[in-house]
């Protein structure tokens, strides 16, 4: 089965400062998509990132970026220049697709980010 | 303005009682999910469906029934054989003309039992 480990229950950083959120997952396939959600207290998910597993090259949007390590299974986010808007839960998630064509989508148990001013 | 709505926002439950949630999407995405989100826990998969009129069972399916009549519909009912129905549900959607196939997710139902 697979499954997914943020190690990080809460994480805090400064205004302006980077931070790092840290995700592993456990998989038998060689093909499949990685992702990051947020959730800020409305509690409304939403994507922050996605990392296909066939492409070597890290994904960045804006201040937020994957660091993507294949062989150790491990994709770690970080956000540059944080902000208070940054505060909220963060999941990681894997997702597969089932020989039927049908994929479904595994998510960790989240890390909370809390920003200070 | 395209998206994902789910109503109500809150919903109360007597033990006992059959309740429905409600997910549309004007997206006109292929699939649509449900998930259950507890506090401490991630998201776990309730439901699924790739087209209308078919759907799987996801990890958490005890207790819960769906239907896809129409391709921007998804309801969920929460029946009496759920246990512990009390928790926060999230619907979700995404389409195969994106390779990633991407979920994107309404705002969500909190469901408590009184």
């Amino acid at each position: 089965a697979q499954t997914v480990t943020q190690s990080q229950p809460e994480m805090s950083v400064q205004e302006a400062e980077t931070v790092t959120l840290s995700c592993t997952y456990d998989t038998s396939e060689s093909d499949y998509y990685l992702f990051w959600y947020k959730q800020p207290p409305s509690r409304q998910m939403i994507l922050v990132i996605r990392q296909e597993a066939y492409k070597q090259q890290n994904a960045t949007e804006n201040r937020f970026s994957v660091n993507f390590q294949k062989a150790a299974k491990s994709f770690s986010l970080k956000i540059s220049d944080s902000q208070l808007g940054d505060a909220a839960m963060y999941f990681c998630a894997y997702r597969i697709f089932l020989n039927s064509g049908y994929s479904t989508l595994t998510f960790g148990k989240g890390t909370m980010l809390l920003v200070s001013p | 303005d395209g998206g994902i709505t789910q109503s109500p926002k809150y919903l109360f439950r007597k033990e006992g009682q059959n309740v429905t949630l409600s997910c549309e999407q004007n997206l006109n995405h292929d699939a649509m999910y449900w998930y259950r989100q507890d506090p401490g826990q991630g998201l776990r998969l309730i439901y699924y469906s790739q087209i209308v009129n078919d759907f799987q069972k996801g990890d958490i399916a005890e207790g819960y029934s769906v239907s896809r009549e129409k391709k921007e519909s998804f309801p969920l009912t929460v029946t009496s054989a759920q246990k512990n129905p009390t928790a926060f549900y999230l619907c979700a959607s995404s389409t195969w003309t994106d390779s990633t196939d991407t979920q994107y997710f309404g705002p969500g139902t909190r469901l408590t039992v009184l």
